[in-house]
């Protein structure tokens, strides 16, 4: 079946402008997460969703990183005021609980190069 | 400290060779366990959960140690297609509001 899918699957953009990334989960995934991989680093946990609520907005980097999820499916991970420590891939992972854990599948991921 | 250490690597095997990696973790509340995979510029593809009991997929086995707060990952007969990098990942709740705690991955290189 269709996995995680993201768009764009490459962004470069300038310093200082705004960019948006999305994400469509794999459907009948109520939970939604994003996390950006910068590189040679692990990944980093920014933001979840169950259903479209975040009940937790702390892992944002900074305040000019927002998300939102409407619908109970696609989500939208907007980027600011682009800084180049910006620079990673972000990932979307959705899941659906197996016993006591969620497993979580990955999309392909958005490459985001801040010039 | 970091929450989830694994060795780098690279880890050089030769083909059909066993090789086993560990993980430590630092949050001893974590409740859930996953081993996941992933390959150049790719995204992560889970591989196997890991359960208390120890769990075996296949040619891959996974061990839990939750008194030494380490997670194992075996792989026998080892194939030029697992060459990949290996992550550790913990959660505290299994994975729901908490998301996933990664670590930086064991590079595994096998060898014809």
């Amino acid at each position: 079946g269709a996995g995680v899918s993201q768009s764009p699957s490459n962004k470069v953009t300038e310093k200082g402008k705004d960019v948006e990334l999305r994400c469509d989960p794999i459907s009948g995934h109520t939970a939604l997460y994003w996390y950006r991989q910068s590189l040679g680093q692990g990944l980093e946990f920014l933001i979840y969703f169950q259903g479209n609520s975040a009940p937790d907005k702390s892992g944002l980097p900074s305040d000019r990183f927002s998300a939102e999820r409407t619908g109970g499916s696609v989500s939208t991970l907007t980027i600011q005021r682009t800084q180049q420590e910006d620079s990673a891939v972000y990932l979307c992972a959705s899941s659906i609980r197996t016993g006591d854990n969620y497993e979580q599948y990955f999309g392909p991921g958005t490459r985001l190069t801040v010039t | 400290r970091k929450e989830v250490e694994q060795d780098p690597g690279p880890f050089n095997v030769p083909e059909g060779a066993t090789v086993a990696f560990n993980c430590t973790y630092s949050n001893s509340a974590s409740q859930s366990f996953f081993w996941y995979r992933q390959d150049c510029r790719k995204e992560p593809k889970l591989l196997m959960s890991v359960y208390s009991s120890g769990n075996e997929d296949g040619r891959f086995t996974a061990q839990l140690n939750r008194a030494s707060q380490y997670i194992s990952l075996l792989i026998r007969d080892s194939k030029l297609s697992d060459s990949a990098t290996y992550l550790c990942v913990v959660s505290p709740s299994g994975g729901g509001a908490d998301g996933l705690t990664f670590g930086k991955g064991t590079h595994l290189i096998i060898q014809p």
